[in-house]
């Protein structure tokens, strides 16, 4: 993998609904791995920042895995509320932050 | 704390003119980067500023150019707009230039090349 890729592009869930998403990402000169979330009309906010491979993160209903032997770390949302509707970005730390393209997260009520 | 903030909001400018955004960083962050958001794709990094030196530049022409001052804001300059050139450009600061520091976002400048 040479770019970062998020998958899928975008999704739409039902409310109390959990949900996940992939972020591959080159597993050679890694540093860190960034997840942000990007609200409509706001800035991106961090969520995460991961570090160590079979690192796990926590904050509130969402959470991180983190596997960088094989370039990939998995994002959760447990019981999703509409305020989650966002464009989640990961990005990779190699020598500067490379984003993928997001995976943009609606919730309907 | 104040956040970071950028400057101007929108901007529409005509092709081959110049122009310069302006970011000022959260309070006691060294380190701004900058970011070019294309629609559809990901933020792409243009370049980071760490104690007022250039520390990495992406993919972009030299036209592409910045500085950053003693209080730690910072400009990002291009030169011959282009079409292309048409994007949301986001700052963003953090404590250190270290990998594992989590970089705080402006709001962006949406820029328009006519």
């Amino acid at each position: 993998i040479l770019n970062v890729e998020q998958s899928p592009q975008s999704l739409h869930v039902q409310e109390g609904d959990s949900t996940n998403f992939t972020c591959s990402f080159p597993s050679s000169n890694f540093y860190a791995l960034h997840w942000y979330r990007w609200e409509t009309a706001k800035s991106p906010e961090a969520l995460f920042v991961m570090t160590l491979n079979g690192d796990e993160k926590k904050k509130g209903r969402i959470s991180a895995t983190l596997n960088t032997k094989e370039g990939y770390s998995y994002l959760y949302i447990k019981g999703s509320q509409p305020e989650d509707s966002a464009t989640y970005l990961c990005a990779s730390y190699g020598n500067k932050l490379v984003f993928g393209a997001g995976t943009i997260l609606r919730v309907k009520s | 704390e104040t956040g970071v903030t950028q400057s101007p909001t929108h901007l529409i400018k005509t092709r081959g003119q110049q122009v310069t955004l302006r970011c000022s960083s959260q309070s006691g962050h060294n380190t701004v980067s900058w970011y070019q958001q294309a629609l559809g794709q990901g933020p792409q990094f243009i370049f980071q500023y760490y104690r007022e030196e250039e520390n990495g530049r992406g993919n972009f022409p030299p036209r592409f150019s910045g500085l950053q001052f003693p209080n730690y804001s910072s400009e990002l300059n291009v030169n011959a707009l282009e079409l292309d050139d048409s994007a949301l450009y986001l700052c963003a600061s953090s404590l250190e230039e270290r990998s594992y520091n989590e970089q705080f976002f402006g709001p962006g400048t949406r820029l328009t090349v006519l």
